[in-house]
This record gives structure tokens, sequence and C-alpha cells, in this order.
């Protein structure tokens, strides 16, 4: 099955910067969630947004269901050394739960 | 604690050589699942249960077997292990397939297959 679309790759930042990645799909979802993956540790959740549109805040991070639902974006601001792992995107839609390739983050002090 | 559990953590083994991993949560969750993790690929599901005795195929069954013959557990198979199977394997949970709870993730398995 087709996994979902996430850019960027890697990204490599300094400390305090604001960070952006995304994920897109040619299928709707009911349900967007990001993950975060720290070295040698299985995913945990970050947020879950439930609605088309829906914006949603998780301290630093914030993430929004894009309107067509085939989209999602997370954004985390004025990072921290701590942020370095991998971030996952997941679409879920009944018992399909699809995730994307991850973006690697890097956080120079 | 609320937890995953997923052993071993890492095994090397040879091809052919029948292995099991396995998987227990202690949250009287309904659903699990098996993932495995490659480079550029993310996270793929291999098979799933939807409660005792209920599994069926994820994305990437081919090589593997499951049994879920209590709540707490759902071991992943491998009865004939090959080198493309070498990857990252995560077993999750969570209340019910279609619920809105988190599902949660074990620490995963490391397998190399030789």
């Amino acid at each position: 099955g087709q996994q979902l679309n996430q850019s960027p790759q890697s990204m490599f930042i300094q400390e305090g910067e604001d960070v952006s990645m995304n994920c897109t799909s040619s299928s709707i979802f009911n349900t967007w969630l990001w993950y975060k993956q720290d070295p040698g540790e299985g995913p945990v959740l970050l947020i879950a947004l439930y609605k088309a549109g829906e914006l949603t805040s998780n301290g630093r991070l914030t993430a929004q269901f894009g309107i067509t639902r085939k989209d999602s974006f997370l954004n985390i601001s004025a990072s921290i050394p701590s942020d370095v792992g991998i971030y996952f995107c997941a679409g879920q839609r009944n018992n399909d739960m699809r995730f994307g390739a991850g973006t690697r983050l890097t956080v120079k002090p | 604690e609320a937890q995953v559990t997923q052993n071993p953590r890492y095994l090397i083994t040879v091809t052919g050589k029948k292995l099991t991993v396995t998987c227990s949560q202690n949250m009287n969750h309904e659903y699990m699942s098996w993932y495995r993790q490659d480079p550029g690929l993310g996270l793929r599901q291999i098979y799933y249960s939807m409660n005792v005795e209920v599994t069926d195929k994820g994305d990437v069954p081919e090589g593997y077997k499951v049994s879920r013959k209590e709540k707490r557990n759902f071991p992943l198979i491998l009865e004939s292990p090959s080198p493309n199977q070498t990857s990252l394997y995560f077993c999750a949970s969570s209340p019910t397939r279609v619920s809105k709870e988190t599902q949660y993730f074990g620490p995963g398995t490391r397998l190399l297959v030789l």
C-alpha cells in the first residue's frame, strides 16, 4: 500500500530556530497523527488531529489537519537540543493506517 | 506502569532458522499490531489483531505469522527468516482499532538475518 509523502527527509538547524515539516497523500484520511522517535525507542504520539482544518498545539509544537484531508503539517518553534529525533506523520482511515518515511531532525547547540 | 514490551531487543540469526519475537501489553488493549521500519520507508504494518483469536494481514505480511491466544500477547513468528527480513520491528497496542486513543509502541526489536 502507498505510504504518505513526508518532507523534508532531514533537517539540520540551529538551536532556537523554528522547524516545519509536512505530509501529503493522494488519499483522504479521517485522522492525522504526528509521532516522535528517539534513538533506540518506539514512536511516541505528539499530536492527534481529528477534523479537517483543525489546528492543535502541544507546547512548542503546532500541527494542522489540512482542509482537503489529504495533508498535514507540524511546526516546532524555538527548537532545543532534545527535539532531536525522527518525526513521523501518520494518516488513519477506518482500519487503514499509513506512515510517512520520517523527518530526521538535528539541532545544533 | 502502562507499557508494551518486546523480546528480544536485538537478534542475529541465520537464514531459515525459525524465530519468535514476543510482544506483551499490560493495558488490557484489544488492538495490537506489528510494524517493520526500514530506512526511507517509514513504518509498514505486517499484521494486526482486533481482539483475541482475530488477526488480519497488514501491508507486508509475507514471511510472517502471528497468533493472539491471549489479550495481552501478540507474538510475531518468522518460520524461515530471510535476509530481506532484516529490519527494526515494532509492536503496538491501542484500546480499540478505530478509537481516538493513542497507539502505544514497544521499544523495538532489531533483527539481522545472515
